[in-house]
Formats: C-alpha cells, structure tokens, sequence
C-alpha cells in the first residue's frame, strides 16, 4: 500500500461547480498535513495546511478525518484559474515529507 | 518570502557524464530535500538532509549521492548519469514540521 493515496483524476467541472478531492494515507503517526498546488511544468506550492479541526482560506476547506486516515479538499465554486494538479502530503515524522501522486482539476468555461 | 533556488531551469547532459544540481535556500531551514518528479509517479524521495553534513537516503537513492557541506546549501550529484535519470529534478527545504517550500526545478535530459 502506497504511504499516500489520490485519485490521479482528471476530474473536469464546469465554472461555478464545487469539487472535492479525497487522499488517503498509510501512517496514523502522521503529524501534519498539507495540499500543494503544482501549475503545469512549475513547482509545487503551498495551497493550505491541514488541521484536526479542518480550516478554511476563501473558496478552500480542507479537513482532517484521523480515525479515517484521510484528508479532503473543497473548492467551491471553481473558477478556470483553479484548473492545476493538487498535490496531498503527509508528514509522517522522520523530518520528511511524502507526497501523492496529485489529481488533476480541470476547470472549463 | 523564503527562497529556495536551483542552479539550473534546464540541463542536457551526456550518459556517463557527472551531474551536479545545485540547491540554495535563505531561510536558515534545517532540512532539504531532492525530489524527482515523473508523469504518473508523482514526487519520490532521492535523499534528504536534517543537518550539515548529514544526509540520508529516501525511496529512490541509487544513481545519486549528494553533499551538504554549508547549511544552505545541498547538492545533488549524478555519478554517472544514464537516460532513465531524465526527468524534472526539485529541491525543497522545510523547518521542524511546517511546509516545505520548493525551488523552481531542473528539467534534466541526459542523451
């Protein structure tokens, strides 16, 4: 079993849609918990962290499901600029970071 | 804002020849990481640092070494480098469990 699982997608939505994206991982030692954007051919970049109590930026909520193993990502009402690959990463300790293999979000007109 | 900065976008190199990538950041973090990343495997760990002069393997070491003689900085070495390293090679770097913060990659092409 992968340390870090997503559905690799692509999910497509028309503008205006609400997507979720789920991601499961392996290790329940896992401290801390992130979703990354990754633009086409750029690095990844931080979108938001994840806490136990789930937390919102705007269009974005992540929540933190512990007892499930899983973490989700909301956007509501999706805009074409959102189209990217969202990247779930997992801090197992150790000092490191595992990442998932991202789902792609396609946004269109 | 913190900084992390690769030495290279893009690299063509020759099988066999030694590669270094190198790896700066000014955020005085104490961990770096080397990243390869192939369409549909997502990111795997080469190797990672917690300290100068400490190093440890990640998922997928052989082939690379790497050096960490200054705290800000890691380098990635190629020993000898063959097609199948051909691919988008990042670095990152992170403090004690907050998120890490990437360099902008090197895209490698070794003929």
């Amino acid at each position: 079993r992968k340390e870090v699982e997503q559905d690799p997608g692509p999910f497509n939505v028309p503008e205006g849609a609400t997507v979720a994206f789920n991601c499961t991982y392996s290790n329940s030692a896992s401290q801390s918990f992130f979703w990354y954007r990754q633009d086409c051919r750029k690095e990844p970049k931080l979108l938001m962290s994840v806490y136990s109590s789930g937390n919102e930026d705007g269009r974005f909520t992540a929540q933190l499901n512990r007892a499930s193993q899983y973490i989700s990502l909301l956007i509501r009402d999706s805009k074409l600029s959102d189209s990217a690959t969202y990247l779930c990463v997992v801090n197992p300790g150790f000092q490191k970071l595992v990442f998932g293999t991202g789902t792609r979000l396609l946004v269109s007109p | 804002d913190v900084k992390v900065t690769q030495s290279s976008r893009y690299l063509v190199k020759r099988t066999g020849e030694k590669v270094f990538l190198e790896c700066v950041q000014d955020m005085d973090h104490e961990n770096m990481f080397w990243y390869r990343q192939d369409p549909g495997l997502g990111l795997r760990l080469i190797y990672f640092s917690y300290d100068v002069k400490m190093k440890e393997k990640g998922d997928i070491p052989e082939g690379y070494s790497v050096s960490r003689e200054k705290k800000e900085r890691f380098s990635l070495i190629l020993e000898s480098a063959s097609t199948n390293q051909t691919s988008m090679y990042l670095c990152a770097s992170m403090s004690q469990n907050t998120e890490a913060f990437f360099g902008q990659g090197t895209r490698l092409t070794v003929v």
